[in-house]
């Protein structure tokens, strides 16, 4: 069974502070890790990756996967209140056609 | 663009009624799919749809049934509700599956059983 499992579970930091997320992942056959933001409502899209070692960028925002360690990181710099949510970590394999396993979510909260 | 529209945002039934949550998009994606998700438990697939006609279960379908007659429309049916359906529901869809490319969320519906 795929296993996705998310660290730290919550987070409080001052806002300016750097942050890092960990996922880390059991599954048969790796195609493909997310990441999404989930604010109130829908989980919003923040990155795929595929292949170790290559760093995705968007912002503030960077995440990186190690295929060989399982696990993948996101991190975030200069945090803003703003980046207050549940970050969550899905993982996808081949072996189970279009499905992904999610973990249980970071719930990062950021204080003035 | 809407994007994924779920309703009614909001629901709260009975132990033993029926209803059906919809779910449309107008992003022409061919998967679409329904999660639940429960405190300290994540986001769980229950059903899923790789195109019109074709559904499939995923983690925790029983209780729920599901149907994809359309490209457009995918939507979720309790059966016959008990307490342990008490979750969010949240419908996505994407162009192949989640695996390829991303999923896209719709807000979700809040259900509560009593």
């Amino acid at each position: 069974e795929d296993k996705v499992v998310q660290s730290p579970l919550s987070l409080v930091v001052h806002e300016g502070d750097t942050v890092t997320l960990n996922c880390s992942y059991e599954v048969t056959n790796f195609r493909s890790l997310l990441w999404y933001k989930q604010e109130k409502k829908a989980p919003t899209f923040l990155f795929m990756l595929t292949s170790s070692g290559i760093e995705k960028k968007s912002g503030r925002l960077s995440s990186i996967l190690d295929k060989k360690e399982l696990f993948s990181i996101l991190n975030i710099t200069a945090t803003q209140t703003g980046d207050s949510a549940i970050y969550l970590c899905a993982v996808g394999d081949t072996g189970t056609a279009s499905k992904l396993t999610f973990g249980t979510g970071t719930r990062l909260q950021v204080t003035l | 663009n809407a994007g994924v529209t779920q309703t009614p945002k909001f629901q709260v039934l009975k132990t033993g009624q029926s209803m059906t949550l919809q779910c449309a998009q107008d992003m022409n994606h061919e998967y679409m799919s329904w999660y639940r998700q429960d405190p300290g438990m994540g986001l769980r697939l229950i059903h899923y749809s790789v195109g019109a006609g074709i559904t499939d279960q995923g983690e925790v379908p029983n209780g729920y049934n599901v149907s994809r007659s359309t490209t457009e429309d995918f939507p979720l049916r309790l059966l016959s509700a008990a307490p342990s359906q008490t979750s969010v529901y949240f419908c996505a869809s994407s162009y192949s599956g989640g695996l390829n490319s991303p999923l896209h969320f719709g807000n979700g519906t809040r259900l509560t059983v009593t």
